[in-house]
């Protein structure tokens, strides 16, 4: 099973500021990466897939890069609607396994 | 507008059984790969289990392999995950999602779309 890891558990930020957040994979995951946003009670939404693609209606100011096992999401300019957690999730080999999470809050 | 709706969630007790519904809308089912992925109350996404668009394919984690039993219904836009022999740590709450398929590579990818989830707590 591939590991993912993200880091930092928790990141503080101020509204306006850029938010950058690590992934990475015990092994190549290639481009097989996605991003998700989930706010509190709320399902889970794609942001970013072939780890550098935005989704359908996802801002210009979220972007991915990264392939093999390093991976990064940068929010260039912080919203206070992306004040959420963030999940990467890797889909080159069963099983398809998320990282356990990078929470972004307000500082 | 794509909708997934998850049903058959509830309380039940260590050893029991559930049988989870999603009733899918606004997109042609039968031609998407569908997931279940869950979520224990404070903690990270775990997916469970995929089945193809045709069932050609059945994965499951192996958390739940053995217990869960994944199924759709094409002709009636439906996803199942049946479960059991449930214990403490299954207590989530269960996502349907769509996940797209990539024929180039022959290879599942992400899950763009997400139901609201259903809850299933296992306790005494």
């Amino acid at each position: 099973e591939i590991v993912m890891t993200q880091s930092p558990a928790t990141l503080s930020v101020s509204p306006g500021e850029r938010a950058t957040l690590s992934c990475r994979a015990s092994q190549s995951v290639s481009s097989n990466l996605a991003w998700y946003q989930q706010k509190p009670g709320q399902a889970p939404r794609l942001l970013i897939y072939g780890a550098s693609t935005r989704a359908t209606g996802i801002p210009a100011r979220f972007s991915g890069s990264g392939s093999g096992t390093e991976f990064t999401l940068t929010i260039s300019s912080l919203q206070s609607e992306d004040f959420a957690v963030y999940y990467c999730q890797q889909y080159n080999n069963w099983p398809k396994t998320f990282g356990q999470g990078t929470k972004v809050e307000i500082k | 507008e794509v909708q997934l709706v998850e049903s058959g969630g509830g309380l039940v007790k260590p050893g029991g059984s559930l049988r989870l519904s999603c009733a899918a809308s606004g997109f042609t089912f039968s031609s998407y790969s569908m997931n279940w992925v869950r979520q224990a109350p404070g903690k990270g996404l775990e997916w469970v289990s995929s089945i193809s668009s045709s069932s050609s394919y059945i994965y499951y984690a192996d958390s739940v392999k053995g217990r869960f039993t994944i199924s759709r219904d094409n002709a009636k836009n439906s996803l199942y995950l049946q479960m059991n022999s449930l214990r403490a740590e299954d207590t989530a709450v269960y996502y349907c999602a769509r996940a797209q398929y990539y024929y180039g590579s022959g290879k599942e990818a992400e899950t763009d779309y997400w139901g609201q989830g259903t809850l299933v707590t296992v306790s005494s």
